[in-house]
């Protein structure tokens, strides 16, 4: 079956610079999407990604899926202490279900 | 916002005793799923359904049971509580057969 792995399990960054997160897959994605979880509090779905080489960006949050479709990176630019939360990373598996990454814990310094 | 809801948010209950944790939604979405979430394990399926009365087991549906009556309503059900069963629970919802999942709250039961 297919897994998810990303990287790093935790993030430490002073505010205002950049970071990036890392999810790899075990099989070709064919649909991968983040998503953003506050601590104590439901996910909030970011972006999805499906063709090679796709790119999207919401504010100053960009995820990138690589050409073969086995990788996806989520890239903040000038990280506030908003951007702080775990990362979570899902990808189709069946037409119904997703699988998910463990998820990257970002911490912001002031 | 989704028009997701869960009820209750939080729970505390015996070992031994039932718990029945309801998603609601107002999109009329036809897909629903119930995840736990536990430090270590990350997001995990219970049960999921593709429309009313149709549903289907998730990697970790042991000791749960679901029902989806109407479109808008699916419960998750403990019979019998345990306390590897301390979780939060997650409902989930999606319009299309590809595509992104929205949310619930989450639901935080402890068993004692």
């Amino acid at each position: 079956s297919q897994e998810l792995e990303q990287s790093p399990q935790s993030l430490i960054v002073q505010e205002g610079k950049n970071l990036t997160i890392n999810c790899t897959s075990s099989k070709t994605l064919y649909g991968l999407y983040w998503y953003k979880q506050k601590y104590g509090e439901g996910l909030i779905f970011l972006m999805m990604l499906q063709k090679g080489g796709e790119e999207k960006s919401h504010e100053k949050i960009t995820a990138k899926l690589d050409e073969k479709k086995q990788q996806s990176s989520l890239h903040i630019t000038a990280s506030q202490p908003s951007h702080a939360g775990i990362y979570l990373c899902g990808a189709d598996e069946s037409n119904y279900q997703l699988i998910w990454g463990a998820g990257t814990k970002l911490i912001i310094k002031p | 916002d989704a028009g997701i809801t869960q009820s209750p948010r939080h729970k505390v209950t015996e070992t031994g005793t039932p718990v029945t944790l309801r998603c609601h939604q107002t999109e009329n979405h036809r897909y629903m799923y119930w995840y736990r979430q536990d430090p270590g394990h990350g997001l995990r399926l219970i049960h999921y359904s593709y429309g009313v009365k149709d549903t289907d087991k998730g990697e970790v549906s042991d000791g749960y049971s679901v029902s989806r009556s109407k479109t808008e309503d699916f419960l998750l059900t403990l019979e019998s509580a345990t306390s590897s069963q301390t979780s939060v629970y997650f409902c989930a919802i999606k319009r299309d057969r590809i595509g992104e999942q929205y949310f619930g709250p989450g639901t935080r039961l402890t068993v004692t």
